[in-house]
């Protein structure tokens, strides 16, 4: 079993940067995918493989893995990025989620 | 359009059993890996189930052996069916595409989910 931790809660200033991680065992050799979810909405993947954004996210929602910790940035945040976060990766064909970080626009 | 319908959820006493069927359009079920993912209420996502393009499939721990995951290619639609329901199992069910091609790769495209309650 692979586990993958994130922060329960991140708190950013409207149009600071957000920074909301994900940790997992050399997570740096699988690829990381983010989903974001508003209440009562199916998650919405915004980046996908470390680093790719689908088309129609905004280019301010970026990605990067390395080591032991991947990352979801995003800069310039607005009060509608405000939602809960989910990493997620494969691990020998069975797929595993973060605990989801809630984003908080202060 | 490219969309997935999910239908079949409801209330089930605990020991019941239940079929929950993802009806997808704009795309083929059968050129994807195909997904179940679970939300119970105010907690986090929970990867249930696979089916690969080549039919094998693949289950969390938490539902290997009462829950099978399979497709109908006629009818465009993947299902999910669940037996030996527990309290625990109560939750919004997604269904999730991976992309053309893809294998073990991200959820590009979900449902918006069925809810399943286990109670008494």
């Amino acid at each position: 079993s692979y586990e993958v931790t994130q922060p329960l809660s991140v708190s950013v200033a409207l149009g600071q940067t957000a920074t909301i991680t994900c940790r997992g065992d050399k997570i740096e050799s699988k690829n990381v995918h983010w989903y974001q979810q508003k209440p009562g909405q199916a998650p919405v993947v915004v980046i996908y493989r470390d680093t790719s954004r689908p088309s129609g996210i905004p280019e301010r929602f970026s990605g990067s893995n390395s080591g032991n910790t991947a990352t979801l940035t995003i800069s310039r945040v607005q009060a509608g990025d405000e939602s809960d976060y989910y990493c997620h990766v494969w691990d020998s064909s069975t797929a595993f989620f973060g605990g989801g970080t809630k984003l908080t626009v202060l | 359009e490219v969309q997935l319908v999910e239908s079949g959820g409801g209330l089930i006493q605990p020991g019941g059993s239940l079929r929950l069927s993802c009806a997808a359009s704009g795309f083929t079920v059968n050129n994807n890996c195909m997904n179940w993912v679970r939300q119970a209420p105010g907690k986090g996502l929970e990867w249930v189930s696979v089916i690969y393009t080549g039919g094998n499939r693949y289950y969390s721990d938490s539902v290997r052996g009462r829950f099978t995951i399979s497709s109908d290619t006629s009818k465009n639609t993947v299902y999910l069916q669940m037996n030996s329901l527990r309290a625990e199992d109560t939750a919004v069910y997604y269904c999730a595409r991976e992309p053309e091609l893809g294998h073990n790769d991200v959820f590009d495209i979900w449902g918006q989910g069925t809810m399943v309650t286990v109670s008494s």
